[in-house]
């Protein structure tokens, strides 16, 4: 099965500065893959995603980048602000909607 | 966007009693739900996958006899924790995903069961 690892498994970060979280798959099949961001006691809420034919995608502060070749893809969050603390789940899937989530990284935002 | 209601938000329960949770997909057809429950500081952990009108197929590890699962229908899942324990007290949370479409999971907003 997929063995996803996520890290760092915590991240604190002065307000303004940047933030990466990288997530490693190891399942070839997957094409689809998202971030998740939630905070405490909500609902996971998807924040940007790529496929596997593109190599970044970027909205406003936040990006992400894909190397399929070395089975990796990271979020990017520049100039950050306090509302981006949260848990920040990677959830690499293939196209039969077959997914996991990885262990989750708790972004700080000091001010 | 495809909106899924989950209910309760929260429920208190007395050890031995069962709970119901229901996940409804409000303006699609989710064709698939999947129910996970989630520690205080830790993962999603996927417990079920339930596609509409079969059985749910349960992640290693997981009773099938405690944890009922019904899909009755296109836009209602529903899960039972039976007999439920101080143990079973964690965020339970469904997400639903579409036929043509199956990466994409739309969220519940989760259920927190408390068990006394």
């Amino acid at each position: 099965g997929e063995n996803v690892e996520q890290h760092p498994s915590t991240l604190s970060v002065q307000e303004g500065d940047s933030a990466v979280i990288k997530c490693t798959y190891s399942d070839s099949a997957s094409n689809y893959f998202p971030w998740y961001k939630q905070e405490l006691g909500k609902r996971p809420q998807l924040i940007i995603d790529i496929r596997s034919n593109v190599g970044e995608k970027k909205d406003q502060r936040i990006a992400v980048t894909l190397n399929k070749t070395a089975k990796h893809f990271s979020l990017h969050i520049t100039e950050t602000q306090p509302e981006d603390s949260a848990v920040y789940f990677c959830a690499p899937t293939d196209s039969w909607g077959k997914f996991q989530f990885g262990a989750g990284t708790q972004v700080v935002v000091t001010p | 966007g495809a909106v899924v209601s989950q209910h309760p938000s929260w429920v208190i329960c007395k050890s031995g009693t069962s709970v119901k949770i229901e996940c409804r997909s409000l303006d699609f057809q989710a064709t698939t739900m999947f129910w996970y429950r989630q520690f205080p500081k830790q993962s999603l952990m996927l417990m079920a996958t339930s596609n509409e009108g079969s059985k749910a197929t349960y992640e290693q590890g997981v009773e099938k006899d405690k944890f009922l699962i019904n899909h009755a229908s296109l836009t209602l899942s529903t899960l039972t924790v039976t007999s439920a324990h101080p143990e079973d007290s964690s965020f339970y949370i469904c997400s639903a995903s579409l036929r043509f479409f199956p990466e994409k999971l739309f969220f519940g907003s989760g259920t927190q069961l408390s068990v006394l």
